[in-house]
């Protein structure tokens, strides 16, 4: 079992629609939790910064920890397609070595 | 803040020779930088951490003597490919340790590699 996992996708959805990515992790020792937003043949690009459980929002994008549950998601409000993007969720301990999740490819059609 | 730079962002060389990969952090500075590589619709492989002033640490699996790695300083971190075959052909990414602390990475635009 990956310590990370991550659905692939492709996701697909409508401009405007809420889009709710989401990854499981077995490590119960991860404190920190990622989101990454990677355009095609671009660096990863740090979207969401989240410390142990809760809810964090920036504009559009909510990021959730249930550390109770092994779960976090990244909502994205009224999607538009400059959102089209891999975002891989990423985790850990509180040292440098860091998981990564496979990434969820998302289209947006406008 | 928080940017990384690389270069070049992408390199087409010969069988056979070597490439070198510079990765800055621009403005903040960075006791360790990350190297990763990358396949087409694939996530990121960690090939090895890289700490300023010491040997940098291999990822079960990665040549060190394939890929060499340099921080010279805590803002300028090196991935030197010896000797490029085909296979070596990929996205080369880099990462720095982020102003935050140390959990969270930014990472460099990435540097694209054919090998003919």
């Amino acid at each position: 079992q990956k310590e990370v996992e991550q659905d692939p996708g492709p996701l697909s959805v409508p401009e405007g629609a809420i889009v709710s990515l989401n990854c499981t992790y077995s490590n119960s020792a991860f404190q920190y939790f990622m989101w990454y937003r990677q355009y095609s043949r671009k660096g990863p690009e740090l979207l969401m910064y989240t410390y142990s459980s809760g809810n964090k929002e920036d504009g559009r994008f909510t990021a959730q920890v249930d550390k109770s549950s092994k779960y976090i998601s990244l909502f994205i409000r009224d999607s538009q397609p400059s959102d089209s993007a891999t975002y891989l969720c990423a985790m850990n301990t509180g040292g440098f070595k860091t998981i990564f999740g496979a990434g969820t490819r998302l289209f947006v059609k406008a | 803040g928080a940017v990384v730079s690389q270069h070049p962002s992408w390199v087409i060389c010969k069988s056979g020779t070597s490439v070198k990969i510079e990765c800055r952090s621009l403005d903040f500075q960075a006791t360790t930088m990350f190297w990763y590589r990358q396949f087409p619709k694939q996530s990121l492989m960690l090939m090895a951490t890289s700490n300023e002033g010491s040997k940098a640490t291999y990822e079960q699996g990665v040549e060190k003597d394939k890929f060499l790695i340099n921080h010279a300083s805590l803002t300028l971190s090196t991935l030197t490919v010896t000797s490029a075959h085909p296979e070596d052909s990929s996205f080369y990414i880099c990462s720095a340790g982020g102003d935050r602390g140390q959990e969270t990475q930014y990472f460099g635009p990435g540097t694209r590699l054919l090998v003919l």
